[in-house]
């Protein structure tokens, strides 16, 4: 919602230049992981997803990068855009419950023109 | 085209009131979600179903209530035992139930405000 953003870490990034976006995940036996991106006033939207089993991700502009032994996530955006504009929050499940899924609070992305 | 809507999109409630969003999908979606989302704080469950006359309750669910006697309908009602219903809901669907796709579709949110 408009307010999201409100409280929220927020990353500060010109055009055109990559964004690095950072999560901790909670829980060590999450198998499964997921990126949103959530524009003001509007629902969240999937960008990507990785598994356990992987380290690194790569999608259309976007990399996810896992590193389980600090529970650490993060997400590259690449050659940023004022369209990325947004919130970015981390989901994390185990066993692929999506009844289960555990939302971060998110951060927000501001691109500079 | 395919997708979730929910309204209204703003709504206003007095102290007392029982309130009920609406949430509908045309995604032939088995599960369906209802989500909070506060200032600063993580998407919060508050009911889920995954298939039509059954729902299970979240992480949050004192408060509310929810139906589903149709698969394309899920609405959520809040009612006046919810002591701190101002807040952004979110509705959601998923394609398979207890297995993740990677996908939760959203809809685009109602905000209550209660006055």
């Amino acid at each position: 919602g408009e307010s999201v953003g409100l409280h929220l870490p927020t990353l500060s990034v010109q055009e055109g230049d990559n964004s690095i976006i950072n999560c901790a995940y909670s829980n060590s036996a999450s198998d499964y992981f997921i990126w949103y991106k959530q524009e003001s006033g509007k629902g969240p939207q999937f960008i990507i997803d990785i598994r356990s089993n992987m380290d690194k991700r790569q999608g259309q502009r976007v990399t996810v990068l896992l590193n389980k032994t600090v529970k650490h996530l993060s997400l590259q955006i690449a050659a940023t855009q004022p369209g990325d504009s947004a919130v970015y929050f981390c989901a994390e499940t185990l066993g692929g419950a999506t009844n289960k899924l555990i939302f971060g609070t998110g951060t927000l992305l501001a691109v500079q023109p | 085209d395919g997708g979730i809507t929910q309204s209204p999109k703003y709504l206003f409630r007095k102290e007392g009131q029982n309130v009920t969003l609406s949430c509908e999908q045309n995604l032939n979606h088995d599960a369906m979600y209802w989500y909070r989302q506060d200032p600063g704080q993580g998407l919060r469950l508050i009911y889920y179903s995954q298939i039509v006359n059954d729902f299970q309750k979240g992480d949050i669910a004192e408060g509310y209530s929810v139906s589903r006697e149709k698969k394309e309908s899920f609405p959520l009602t809040v009612t006046s035992a919810q002591k701190n219903p101002t807040a952004f809901y979110l509705c959601a669907s998923s394609g398979w139930t207890g297995v993740l796709t990677g996908e939760l579709f959203f809809g685009e949110g109602s905000r209550l405000t209660v006055l």
